[in-house]
């Protein structure tokens, strides 16, 4: 069994581009959740996927996609970057199912838009 | 809107001392409560849930609903509980909402 995995660790960006990155769940896992935290904040909830299709959105802005593939690897996409996107961005994976269910979270990627 | 407090960001106990991490949330429905613990240079993971009713490393939490609460405690701190701690809830599994976390620290 694998954990979650994210990549990249870190990456530096400039206001306005856009930006990719990507989580591979932990194995037989079907739902990917995706979070922003910022310094000092707890988990910002940004949206699930689930059979490939956007399961469920916080507060966030249409310029925050995502993919979820049949493998259950999933993207994050942010469009027209501005520098409040600087933060720690974590995916995590979970069965379905059981709103009881244990999501296991990845390393994070840190992202920096200067 | 769903919201999840925790009033402490740091919080210092004597190791054997008994320790309450406190959490409130505001939703109107029936939630789900967890407890997620990050240690030094690790990943965030589960620690507790409510509808598991568990005891995990010596940490209860019970749910308030009169109160809306779901405070986190242990009798006897250890040195090794020293970590960063996150409340959440989820309504329908599909969206969580975490609170900003508190840092504990056990002081030998």
């Amino acid at each position: 069994e694998t954990g979650v995995t994210q990549s990249p660790t870190h990456l530096i960006k400039t206001r306005g581009q856009q930006v990719t990155l990507r989580c591979s769940s932990q194995s037989g896992h079907n739902t990917v959740s995706w979070y922003q935290q910022a310094l000092g904040q707890g988990p910002q909830f940004i949206f699930q996927y689930y059979r490939e299709e956007e399961n469920g959105r916080g507060n966030f802005p249409p310029r925050f996609s995502g993919l979820q593939f049949p493998n259950y690897s999933s993207e994050l996409n942010v469009n027209a970057l501005e520098l409040d996107d600087s933060a720690l961005y974590l995916c995590a994976s979970s069965l379905i199912g059981d709103r009881g269910s244990e999501q296991y979270f990845g390393p994070g990627t840190r992202l920096t838009v200067t | 809107a769903q919201r999840v407090t925790q009033p402490e960001k740091l919080l210092s106990v004597f190791k054997g001392a008994p320790v309450e991490l406190k959490c409130n949330y505001s939703y109107s429905g029936s939630p789900e409560l967890f407890w997620y613990v990050q240690y030094s240079r690790q990943r965030l993971q589960l620690l507790l849930r409510h509808i598991s009713r568990e005891s995990i490393k010596g940490f209860t939490a019970d749910l308030n609903k009169g109160e809306t609460s779901f405070h986190l405690k242990k009798p006897f701190a250890q040195e090794e509980d020293s970590a960063m701690y996150y409340c959440a809830l989820t309504n329908t599994g599909n969206q969580f909402y975490f609170g900003t976390g508190t840092s504990l620290t056990v002081i030998p």
